[in-house]
């Protein structure tokens, strides 16, 4: 069984479409978070929603809309791509509150592709 | 906000060396430090973690140092093998709104 599982693994569009990643967790998590890793390896935390409230949101463009119908679920839709939004994007969740420490569990990544 | 620093941002060492990644922090009132690895392809894991209560903490050929004084702590991998090939990432959770900032990670590369 895979504890975070992401949709789509690979990604390659055209810039300016519209696209969807979905993310789910059969941990029983309350905290689920997105994270970017560019070319050079950097993860950088975007969003990160507790029971299904948005917690932490970076400074990231309106293009990118975060979703959490329920505490399993945390999907990432962007508009109007661009070059730039190529990345792996990787979802994780916690087992503990945001403010409190706990390990982060990982999903495989989607790596997207804008041409 | 936090920032976390971490260097080098490359590392080679031959099998059976030691690997040292060293990393600081801005935040002193962040309490957990974890580090992650990520192989090729992968998903970052994590492999040790250490709280601000304590000074040093050790797991069979991997150890993490803290100095809150000086915001800085060390990952140290003993008698290296070419599986601890990897990019390393410290981290640290700061004490608004519970992120966990990543530094800008280690490439580690360890020849047979």
């Amino acid at each position: 069984d895979t504890a975070v599982s992401q949709t789509p693994k690979y990604l390659v569009t055209q810039m300016g479409n519209d696209k969807s990643i979905k993310c789910e967790q059969n941990l029983g998590h309350d905290t689920m978070y997105w994270y970017k890793q560019d070319s050079k390896k950097f993860l950088k935390i975007m969003f990160s929603y507790n029971n299904k409230e948005l917690i932490i949101n970076e400074t990231v463009p309106n293009r990118f809309s975060p979703k959490s119908p329920d505490k399993a679920h945390l999907n990432l839709h962007i508009n109007s791509l661009e070059l730039g939004d190529s990345a792996v994007y990787f979802c994780a969740s916690s087992p503990l509150g945001v403010a409190i420490t706990g390990e982060l569990f990982f999903g495989e990544g989607s790596r997207l592709t804008v041409l | 906000g936090e920032n976390v620093e971490q260097h080098p941002s490359t590392l080679s060492v031959q099998e059976g060396d030691s690997a040292v990644i060293k990393c600081t922090y801005s935040d002193s009132a962040s309490n957990y430090f974890p580090w992650y690895k990520q192989e090729l392809g992968k998903r970052p894991q994590l492999i040790i973690d250490i709280r601000s209560n304590v000074g040093e903490k050790k797991d069979q050929r991997i150890a993490v140092t803290l100095n809150k004084t000086a915001k800085h702590f060390s990952l140290h991998i003993t008698e290296t093998q070419p599986e601890d090939s990897a990019v390393y990432f410290c981290a640290a959770l700061g004490n608004q709104g519970g992120k966990l900032i990543f530094g800008q990670g280690t490439e580690l590369s360890v020849k047979p």
